[in-house]
């Protein structure tokens, strides 16, 4: 079993519409959460971290994080064919490492 | 420089040859990572250093590959003898101390043939 595991998708949503993306971890002591968004053929930039349970809002992006289930997720409002992405889950233990999950592909239909 | 920077940005090497790949971190992060991404996978940890100190090589899949910071700045990974299997983009990231957002380079497109 991977540490951190998401869908790999495809997931389509139409544009304006909401997207929810979801991810679970299995290392009990992992303490940061990340999401980044990788476009094909470039590098992961960074969009969200998540440090505490509940939610996290930056603009349109949404973080949710539940520890006692190991759960983090991500909502993208008024989602734009720009957002069109593979988004990857991260989380990070007691020290720097962090592990990422393989990712799911988002596609926003205009 | 404002990002991290690697180079090079395409590598094509023949099968046994030596490879070196360079990172330049954020000025002043104190923390490097560098990850391993296969086509359609999430990036794999290879190593992590603090400063000059390497903390963590759990993740370099061989004793061919080596990586080294020995100034605490610029990194290089090193990959003796590549493979076919070792075609990847290698990614490079810094932190600051004391944070785990990571900031990537825009990798190197290693491809053995």
């Amino acid at each position: 079993q991977k540490e951190v595991e998401q869908n790999s998708g495809p997931l389509s949503v139409p544009e304006g519409a909401i997207a929810s993306l979801n991810c679970t971890y299995s290392d009990r002591v992992s303490q940061s959460f990340f999401w980044y968004r990788q476009y094909s053929g470039k590098s992961p930039e960074l969009i969200m971290s998540i440090y505490s349970n509940g939610d996290k809002e930056d603009g349109r992006f949404t973080a949710q994080l539940n520890k006692a289930s190991q759960y983090v997720s991500l909502l993208i409002r008024d989602s734009q064919p720009s957002d069109s992405a593979t988004y990857l889950c991260a989380a990070s233990g007691g020290y720097q490492k962090v592990t990422f999950g393989t990712g799911t592909k988002l596609q926003v239909i205009p | 420089g404002a990002g991290v920077s690697q180079s090079p940005r395409y590598k094509v090497a023949k099968r046994g040859q030596d490879v070196a790949l360079r990172c330049d971190p954020i000025s002043g992060h104190v923390s490097l990572f560098w990850y391993q991404q296969a086509l359609g996978q999430g990036p794999e940890f290879l190593t992590y250093f603090q400063n000059e100190a390497q903390l963590d090589k759990s993740g370099l899949p061989s004793d061919r590959f080596f990586a080294e910071r020995p100034e605490g700045s610029v990194s290089t990974l090193k990959i003796q003898r590549t493979q076919q299997e070792d075609s990847a983009v290698y990614l490079c990231a810094s932190s600051l101390e004391d944070s785990t957002e990571a900031f990537f380079g825009q990798g190197t497109r290693l491809t053995v043939v």
